[in-house]
């Protein structure tokens, strides 16, 4: 069975400082693995996706991930925070091959940005 | 469409009451999901069709919960006898296939008092 944890349910950070969202998965196979932000009242859109190319993934909006097979980590990065990034964050996973057809879900960072 | 479409992105019902949510997913895409996403938790999958093959319906909270999709075309999740911890935002997404990124709706926000 796969799973996901997100430590951390609030992150908050100063406008152009390092964010760090962490992300730990259990899988039974090697993952695929996704984020997601979710701004007030909207869908959630995909942010990056991580299916077994390159282990750093660049998404949009400046974050990328790297997928750390020995800690089972897939954290999200973005070198300067800024103020639009305020949002909710989730991270997925997903088993190819595998009897787990659904993504998986953690639940949730909700990211706050300090002016 | 562009993208999921989802009606209505309100829905205030009486306890009681059977309520129904639409999902349009994006032409062609084989794959829909629903989620429900309860205040301050995250994502709960509900339920999972893949083309013509039988649901995953492992999510489904109870049996006032169903789910129908006709081919690859709009889905219905029907709430019968709606009960206030049904109150949450249904979202709907589809993917143009198995384990691929999933694109989501803006969701339903239901609220049954």
């Amino acid at each position: 069975a796969q799973s996901v944890t997100q430590l951390g349910s609030h992150v908050s950070v100063s406008e152009g400082a390092l964010v760090l969202l962490r992300c730990n998965y259990s899988s039974s196979v090697p993952p695929y693995l996704f984020w997601y932000v979710q701004y007030p009242n909207q869908g959630l859109q995909l942010l990056l996706k991580y299916t077994s190319a390159a282990t750093l993934v660049k998404g949009i909006n400046g974050f990328e991930a790297e997928f750390k097979k020995s800690e089972t980590s897939f954290h999200l990065t973005k070198p300067s925070a800024h103020m639009s990034d305020a949002a909710e964050y989730f991270c997925a996973v997903s088993e190819p091959g595998g009897s787990a057809r659904q993504l998986t879900f953690g639940s949730g960072t909700q990211l706050t940005v300090l002016p | 469409g562009a993208g999921v479409s989802q009606s209505p992105s309100n829905k205030v019902t009486e306890k009681g009451k059977d309520v129904e949510l639409r999902c349009d997913p994006i032409s062609g895409h084989t794959a829909l999901y629903w989620y429900r996403q309860s205040l301050g938790q995250g994502l709960e999958f509900l339920i999972y069709f893949q083309g013509n093959s039988a649901p995953d319906k492992s999510g489904l909270p109870s049996d006032r919960f169903s789910a129908e999709r006709t081919g690859e075309s709009v889905s219905t999740l029907t709430i019968q006898r709606t009960q206030q911890e049904d109150s949450a935002v249904y979202l709907c997404a589809s993917s143009p296939g198995v384990l691929t990124e999933a694109f989501f709706g803006q969701g339903t926000r239901l609220t049954v008092v």
